[in-house]
């Protein structure tokens, strides 16, 4: 079966640095996903892992460690325009020629002044 | 980049009628579209996945028979919601994944479906 953890909400100020975990287990493990979701929009893609150690994009940055079955989204120089849901999604390799990705239920992040 | 659409945007039927969704991939050939229902605060849940051509595979507990999926080319996968009914009232994403990458999945806007 598919599990994916994620804190329900966070709250960060503006300027600061805030880290959103995601810890999983999974069947098969293909790659993590981030992505980012404003109210009534659809997920938007920040970044992809599928080997240990940390991506940088930007103020954007992903860690993952497979040992672990975890991984965080880092943050950095908050804007209020940040403010949104991020999901952690894991890809399935057992699913088959689709590669199946499931979603966590998300964080909601509020940047606050 | 990779651009999804779908249409509409949003609805608004009555109870017992049939509402289709399209997706679309308008600039590149999707090889297989995902179909999601995302519930008010909750995340995205997969319905059913289609490859162009063949039928879809629906996940467990999704009605094949109530959620009409048909993936007749490589640039169009529709959704039909049949005999809808208020607790299908739900936001509908389409994502599609490229012949040239696997690897990410191209997300449309969304369809906001209110079933009265």
């Amino acid at each position: 079966g598919q599990n994916i953890d994620q804190p329900t909400e966070m709250t960060a100020t503006e300027g600061a640095i805030v880290q959103i975990n995601c810890t999983y287990q999974t069947s098969g493990f293909n790659g993590l996903f981030w992505y980012q979701q404003h109210a009534g929009e659809a997920p938007t893609f920040l970044s992809y892992n599928v080997l240990d150690g940390l991506e940088e994009k930007g103020r954007f940055s992903s860690f993952l460690s497979r040992s672990k079955g975890y991984s965080y989204l880092l943050l950095k120089e908050l804007q209020m325009k940040d403010s949104a849901s991020y999901l952690c999604a894991v890809r399935d390799p057992n699913s088959g020629g689709y590669q199946k990705v499931t979603f966590g239920t998300g964080t909601k992040l509020q940047v606050i002044p | 980049g990779a651009v999804v659409s779908q249409h509409p945007s949003w609805v608004i039927c009555k109870s017992g009628t049939s509402v289709k969704i399209e997706c679309r991939s308008l600039d590149f050939q999707a090889t297989t579209m995902f179909w999601y229902r995302q519930f008010p605060k909750q995340s995205l849940m997969l319905m059913a996945t289609s490859n162009e051509g063949s039928k879809a595979t629906y996940e467990q507990g999704v009605e094949k028979d109530k959620f009409l999926i048909n993936h007749a080319s490589l640039t169009l996968s529709t959704l039909t919601v049949t005999s809808a009914h208020p607790e299908d009232s739900s936001f509908y994403i389409c994502s599609a994944t490229s012949r040239d990458s696997s690897l990410e999945q191209y997300f449309g806007p969304g369809t906001r479906l209110t079933v009265t």
